[in-house]
């Protein structure tokens, strides 16, 4: 079975760019979650869905993030525009209901 | 909120020896979900071991145990006959069940395993 699929998988942009992130949940998993890891704040929780519904971005650090899912088997989420303090890996992941979370292999973003 | 405790950054072991990593929790949740998961330097997010607050007996998953002791509130990760391919960062994690889903992580021990 296909895990979660992200891409791009390696991102370089240059400050003020947008940058799209997006992921495919594994098919049937009701739960998209967003996570950031950076060496100085470790892995942090962004925003996740339950059924294509955002149910808590409190994570997500500015405006200039957003994150749609427009249906349940795609999601994106954008920087607009990038800063270079934007750098880190991307990591989206997928669960059904409250059990085990898989992680995709993660973007790697370099905004310089 | 929750609060993941590793404190261990960083751990030798040699090849075929077990290996212990420490984690700590706290949480006010009477149901919750521990986690633990391996990042190996490729950097994927490999899922190893779960078990439930009210599960009585200790998960075991081929080489990887954790012994869980709820009053201490601790989860600690067994990896026996340790391997080369163990070597990576290993995250704890936890998530309560009562009203949200979200992982709290800690901030993960480093592990190398020498031939």
């Amino acid at each position: 079975d296909a895990g979660v699929i992200q891409s791009p998988r390696h991102e370089v942009t240059e400050m003020g760019q947008e940058v799209t992130l997006r992921c495919k949940p594994i098919s049937g998993h009701d739960y998209l979650f967003w996570y950031r890891q950076t060496m100085m704040r470790g892995l942090e929780l962004l925003i996740y869905f339950n059924n294509n519904v955002p149910i808590d971005d409190s994570g997500m650090p500015e405006d200039r993030f957003s994150a749609k899912m427009p249906n349940a088997s795609f999601s994106t989420l954008k920087i607009q525009p990038s800063e270079p303090r934007d750098s880190a890996v991307y990591f989206c992941a997928s669960s059904y209901g409250t059990d085990t979370q898989y992680f995709g292999p993660g973007t790697r973003l370099t905004v310089l | 909120a929750q609060k993941i405790t590793q404190t261990q950054p960083g751990m030798f072991v040699q090849e075929k020896e077990a290996v212990t990593l420490d984690c700590t929790y706290d949480t006010s949740d009477q149901s919750y979900g521990l986690f633990w998961y391996k990042q190996p330097s490729s950097g994927e997010m490999i899922f190893l071991i779960y078990q439930g607050s009210y599960d009585e007996q200790n998960a075991t998953e081929g080489r990887y145990s954790l012994n869980f002791q709820k009053a201490r509130k601790s989860a600690n990760l067994v990896i026996s006959a340790s391997q080369l391919g163990d070597s990576a960062m290993y995250f704890c994690a936890m998530t309560p069940r009562s009203n949200d889903y979200k992982l709290s992580f800690g901030a993960g021990t480093t592990v190398t395993v020498r031939a």
